[in-house]
């Protein structure tokens, strides 16, 4: 099982549309979680970090669940900008490195 | 606030051919640096991680070095270039403390003919 696992996709979606990708990650000791996007060919931007309890950006919702070993990202009233790939990262304590996902490609469509 | 540079912006090299890519910090001190890797279609691969000058962890044994003479400084080499070295290279840092958020230079593209 890989570390960090997330469904590449594509979704494609309309304008306006809401869209969910979940990540599941295999340590259960993982302490810290990100989502990241990044767009094609340029560099991963973080877009949040994940919350225990949960959080909200605007249109963006993120959602941590322990027992399920899994997080997730909401987009709700999609933009054609937040087409791009987006990357589950988690941290899981035991050394400095973060654990990148491949990434869960977007397509807003006008 | 901080800024973090990466140069070239795209490379191309011939196969056995040296490499040495720059990267530097500026707004903040006593960074963690990385090195990350990303083949076409493929997810981000560590290579280096610094948490001070001259202290350089690798993480995928291969051809490839790096180096951290100042604090804010990060460079990565090559003697001698793969084909299998083609990719893009990225530069990252975080404040220190691990698993920190990580800020991303913005890459380098490099072709190994």
């Amino acid at each position: 099982r890989k570390e960090v696992e997330q469904d590449p996709g594509p979704f494609n979606v309309p304008e306006g549309a809401t869209v969910a990708f979940n990540c599941t990650y295999s340590n259960s000791a993982s302490q810290s979680f990100f989502w990241y996007r990044q767009d094609c060919r340029k560099e991963p931007k973080l877009l949040m970090s994940v919350y225990s309890s949960g959080n909200e950006d605007g249109r963006f919702t993120a959602q941590l669940n322990r027992a399920s070993q899994y997080i997730s990202l909401l987009i709700r009233d999609s933009k054609l900008s937040d087409s791009a790939t987006y990357l589950c990262v988690v941290y899981a304590g035991n050394n400095r490195k973060l654990i990148w996902g491949l990434g869960t490609s977007l397509a807003v469509n006008p | 606030s901080q800024t973090i540079h990466q140069w070239p912006a795209t490379l191309v090299q011939p196969v056995g051919s040296p490499l040495s890519l720059e990267c530097t910090v500026e707004g903040t001190s006593n960074p963690n640096l990385y090195w990350y890797r990303q083949a076409a279609g493929r997810g981000l691969q560590l290579l280096f991680y610094s948490v001070g000058i001259g202290q350089i962890s690798s993480e995928v044994p291969q051809n490839l070095s790096a180096s951290r003479p100042q604090d804010r400084q990060f460079i990565l080499s090559s003697k001698k270039l793969l084909l299998s070295d083609s990719g893009f290279y990225l530069c990252a840092w975080s404040d220190g403390l691990a698993g920190d958020t990580q800020y991303f230079g913005p890459g380098t593209r490099l072709t190994v003919l």
